[in-house]
């Protein structure tokens, strides 16, 4: 069975430093891979996602970066923090591009203090 | 601009009644509409997808209609039990994954 994985899951980082959040797949093969992040009594807000190695796409130009090393692989980046980078932020996959339920991460909760 | 909301933001009922929830939108024409239990401090959990040619949908003691024409859908839970308490989000989705977007969620509260 496909099962995904996230962590930390919580996070304590002071502004200005750096930010990497993993996740992986496991059981499938070329996922398509999606960042979120969910502000507190918030919705969630698609960051990035991709469908290949390589491919990425933002959907919100911020302070955030992503990168898909691995097939099964995605990275959260961010160069410096700042207040605003607060949230819960959740890894997803799909098999499928329309028509498919998103399977998400157990999250990771992020203060920047 | 396209805009999903849900009846409201939060909903208290008594256990054992049915808990009925809505999903309005506009400026959309989804291919696919979805739904997703969150647990406070959890990921959202898939529950049940419709598509744009399907009236309703169930699975167990959970329902799902859809009307394009109302741009509407509605999500039933029969039965409620406390354990139903959590916070439910519709999504809509085009046909190739494009313009994927979730509502803003409705609490539900099942009281025993």
């Amino acid at each position: 069975s496909q099962t995904i994985h996230q962590w930390p899951a919580t996070l304590v980082q002071p502004v200005g430093s750096p930010l990497s959040l993993e996740c992986t797949v496991e059981g499938t093969s070329n996922p398509n891979l999606y960042w979120y992040r969910q502000a507190a009594g918030r919705g969630l807000q698609l960051l990035f996602y991709s469908v290949g190695i390589g491919q990425i796409s933002s959907e919100v130009p911020q302070n955030l970066s992503a990168s898909r090393p691995q097939d099964r692989q995605f990275i959260l980046s961010s160069k410096k923090l700042l207040l605003s980078d607060s949230g819960f932020y959740l890894c997803a996959w799909t098999r499928q591009q329309g028509g498919g339920g998103y399977t998400f991460g157990s999250g990771t909760r992020l203060t920047v203090v | 601009s396209q805009k999903i909301e849900q009846n409201s933001e939060a909903l208290n009922i008594q256990e054992g009644k049915t808990a009925t929830l809505t999903c309005n939108y506009t400026n959309y024409s989804p291919a696919y509409l979805q739904w997703y239990r969150q647990d406070p401090g959890r990921g959202p959990v898939f529950l049940l997808l419709i598509r744009e040619n399907e009236k309703e949908k169930r699975k167990e003691r959970l329902k799902v209609t859809f009307d394009t024409t109302l741009k509407q859908s509605l999500f039933h839970i029969t039965a409620s039990q406390p354990a139903d308490s959590a916070t439910y989000l519709c999504a809509l989705e085009g046909n190739y994954g494009q313009n994927f977007v979730f509502g803003p969620g409705t609490r539900l509260s099942v009281l025993p």
